[in-house]
């Protein structure tokens, strides 16, 4: 399977805990996005990377969240102290193109967070 | 930022029917559309777009309209299927063009 994968597919943690989720897109694709959506809603823009430089950040980005993408590869969403409210799923997308010159962004599954 | 938002949570059709699925938008600058759908379970997936100098395209079973005078578009199902149930998003593209903006999405239920 060549398409976006992430991990875990589910994590059950308490609160303050701190969780890492993993995102391997598809590997030609230079931009990668990481949303998260809650039960009943659109998914909402969390941040944004072209190969390894992070160029935008949602205000829902706290300072507990943190993405990396090191090498331009893969990419690490971490959340810190955990709290009740993080509860979500995280998507991860890729694409080859600006969004402005093709919406098709490629999503994996998501990591669902429940946070206790 | 833009606002992107569905006329109905959920819609409920039969089998066979045709369904349409709406959506409006509030930034008249917007000129680039796109509909995803998302499965229970999955994440979403890009169905067709359209862009603002056009006020219709067809795809497969699918046909979406651009109304930019109201700020309105929609996505029609023709013959829907039970395959087609899934939850159902339009979304836009930032000023800057880097990521989009997903409404809160209708969820489609049709009857066998």
């Amino acid at each position: 399977d060549t398409g976006v994968s992430q991990d875990p597919r589910h994590k059950i943690t308490k609160r303050g805990q701190n969780v890492t989720f993993r995102c391997d897109p598809i590997s030609e694709h230079n931009r990668l996005y990481w949303y998260r959506q809650t039960l009943g809603q659109g998914p909402e823009f969390l941040t944004y990377f072209q190969n390894e430089a992070q160029l935008e950040k949602s205000r829902l980005l706290s300072d507990r969240f943190s993405a990396e993408r090191p090498k331009g590869s893969f990419s690490t969403l971490e959340i810190q102290r955990t709290e009740q409210g993080d509860s979500a799923m995280y998507l991860c997308a890729s694409s080859l193109a600006r969004v402005a010159n093709t919406g098709e962004l490629f999503f994996g599954e998501g990591s669902r967070l429940t946070v206790l | 930022g833009e606002n992107v938002g569905l006329h109905l949570p959920t819609l409920s059709v039969q089998e066979g029917d045709n369904s349409i699925i709406n959506c409006a938008y509030s930034n008249s600058a917007s000129d680039y559309f796109i509909w995803y759908k998302q499965e229970s379970g999955k994440g979403p997936q890009f169905i067709i777009d359209i862009r603002s100098n056009m006020d219709k395209r067809q795809g497969q079973r699918v046909t979406v309209l651009l109304n930019k005078t109201v700020k309105h578009l929609s996505l029609q199902i023709a013959a829907t299927q039970p395959g087609d149930s899934a939850v159902y998003f339009c979304a836009v593209p930032n000023n800057a063009g880097n990521m989009l903006t997903f409404g809160g999405g209708t969820r489609l239920m049709v009857k066998p």
